[in-house]
């Protein structure tokens, strides 16, 4: 089966750096998503890995190994705005077809 | 804004009630998505339409009824809900469905509450 799994609450500090894991066993990779998800408003796009290593995209990076099925969502200096859910999502290729797999997401609490 | 708008925002039906709920995508796009999202759980896709054609149908039972009159609306008919059936239902688009990097734009959600 397919099977994602990512923390369920993480809390840190204003202005700290936070990691958020997210480990999958899938069959048919091809790609990993993180979208963002405030309270309450929709699940808006990250980013995609489907090579190995890590992206850069101003204070969000996101780092994939295929050969571990494993992933990760580094957020640096973190803003109070930044509390949300982030949802790990995987994208697989099927008999049926392309399929986007979603994680339950991670709630991260940013403290002052 | 993400350019996908969902109507009503928030829902409250009893049991034998029939309700609809609305989806609007303004990007152009060819595929839409409805998903269910029950608290500290995955997202549950529901169904997939590709150029008005309904592509897949997760085993969602026949109370719940999409319709895709067109590229940019989606509806999902509502009828002889049960409690378990509360929680968010999410509306999504993307350019189409065959590529890996198929980013999908999410709507707000209704929130749907069955008493």
């Amino acid at each position: 089966g397919q099977n994602i799994d990512q923390p369920t609450e993480m809390t840190a500090t204003e202005g700290a750096i936070v990691q958020i894991n997210c480990t999958y066993q899938t069959s048919g990779f091809n790609g990993l998503f993180w979208y963002q998800q405030h309270a309450g408003e929709a699940p808006t796009f990250l980013s995609y890995n489907v090579l190995d290593g890590l992206e850069e995209k101003g204070r969000f990076s996101s780092f994939l190994s295929r050969s571990k099925g494993y992933s990760y969502l580094l957020l640096k200096e973190l803003q109070m705005k930044d509390s949300a859910s982030y949802l790990c999502a995987v994208r697989v290729l099927g008999k049926g077809g392309f399929k986007t797999i979603f994680g339950a997401g991670t709630r991260l609490f940013v403290k002052a | 804004e993400t350019g996908v708008t969902q109507t009503p925002r928030h829902l409250v039906m009893g049991m034998t009630n029939k309700k609809s709920l609305k989806c609007e995508q303004h990007l152009g796009h060819n595929a839409m998505y409805w998903y269910k999202q029950s608290a500290k759980k995955p997202l549950e896709l529901m169904f997939v339409y590709s150029l008005e054609e309904r592509v897949e149908n997760n085993s969602v039972p026949s109370r719940f009824s999409p319709e895709c009159p067109n590229s940019s609306h989606l509806f999902l008919h509502l009828h002889t809900l049960q409690p378990e059936d509360s929680a968010l239902y999410l509306c999504a688009s993307s350019q189409g469905i065959d590529r890996p990097q198929e980013t999908q734009y999410f709507g707000p959600g209704t929130r749907l509450l069955v008493l």
